[in-house]
C-alpha cells in the first residue's frame, strides 16, 4: 500500500496559463475524490468518482476547472486558464466502498499551486 | 450535511492527556462521526470514527455522549508530533456519496 500519490507537489504557474495535476489512488479503491484547501481554511469538496464516473461537482467547480479519471484508476485536475484566486493546495483522497458504511478516506499529501 | 462545533483552539502540554470537544446537536441517526487530523503541510489524515459506542485505536479514543449529541476525541499522551487541526466530521452511513464535509476544526498545540 504505497497510499495517495499526486503529482506535482508543487506548481508555479503565470496567471493564464492551464496546469493540470494527477492523482493515482490506492490501489483497487473504487471512489476518487477532488478537494481544494485554503490557508487557515479546512478542505473544501471539489467533486468525486466512483470508478470511472463523475457523479459529484461542488459549485466551487467553475468551467474553467476539468476532473477526469478515464479508466477508473489514476485522475486528473485540470485548471484553464488560472486566476491568483485558484492558489491553493489541491488535495486528492480515495476510498473503497461497500455498501453504505462509514469507511475511511485516505487523502495524498496535496498539490500546491502558486499562479503569479 | 448536520454541523459540528469545535473550539478554535486548544492547548496542552507535551505528555498529557487532550480532550478535543465536539458538539453536533443536530446528529442523525444513520450519521457516524469521524475524526481527521491534518499536520502542517500534509493531507488529511483518519484518525477515528464511531457510531454510537466508545472506540479506541492506536492512535487515539473516542468518546460518544449517551444521546450522541457531542463526543470527545482523547489523545491519551500527547506528543510534540500531535500538534495538528482536528477536524470532527459528520457522515451518513446510509447515504451514497457520502463525502466528508469539513469545518474549521481545533487547533492543538502541544506545549514542551
Amino acid at each position: 500500500d504505497t497510499g495517495v500519490s499526486q503529482d506535482p507537489r508543487h506548481k508555479i504557474t503565470k496567471r493564464g496559463q492551464n496546469v493540470t495535476f494527477r492523482c493515482d489512488p490506492i490501489s483497487e479503491h473504487n471512489r476518487l475524490y477532488w478537494y481544494r484547501q485554503t490557508l487557515g481554511q479546512g478542505p473544501e469538496f471539489l467533486t468525486y468518482f466512483q470508478n470511472e464516473a463523475q457523479l459529484e461537482k461542488s459549485r466551487l467547480l467553475s468551467d474553467r476547472f476539468s476532473a477526469e479519471r478515464p479508466k477508473g484508476s489514476f485522475s486528473t485536475l485540470e485548471i484553464q486558464r488560472t486566476e491568483q484566486g485558484d492558489s491553493a493546495m489541491y488535495l486528492c483522497a480515495s476510498s473503497l466502498e461497500v455498501g453504505s458504511f462509514g469507511n475511511t478516506i485516505y487523502f495524498g499529501e496535496g498539490s500546491w499551486l502558486t499562479v503569479v | 450535511d448536520a454541523k459540528t462545533t469545535q473550539p478554535n483552539s486548544m492547548e496542552s502540554n507535551e505528555e498529557e492527556p487532550v480532550h478535543l470537544p465536539c458538539n453536533h446537536s443536530t446528529i442523525s441517526g444513520t450519521d457516524y462521526i469521524h475524526w481527521y487530523r491534518q499536520l502542517p503541510s500534509q493531507g488529511p489524515e483518519y484518525v477515528i470514527h464511531g457510531l454510537t459506542s466508545n472506540v479506541n485505536n492506536r492512535m487515539a479514543s473516542l468518546a460518544i455522549a449517551e444521546d450522541r449529541k457531542s463526543s470527545t476525541l482523547i489523545l491519551h499522551r500527547a506528543t510534540l508530533r500531535d500538534a495538528a487541526v482536528y477536524y470532527c466530521i459528520l457522515r451518513d452511513g446510509a447515504a451514497y456519496g457520502n463525502k466528508l464535509v469539513f469545518g474549521a476544526g481545533t487547533i492543538l498545540r502541544v506545549k514542551s
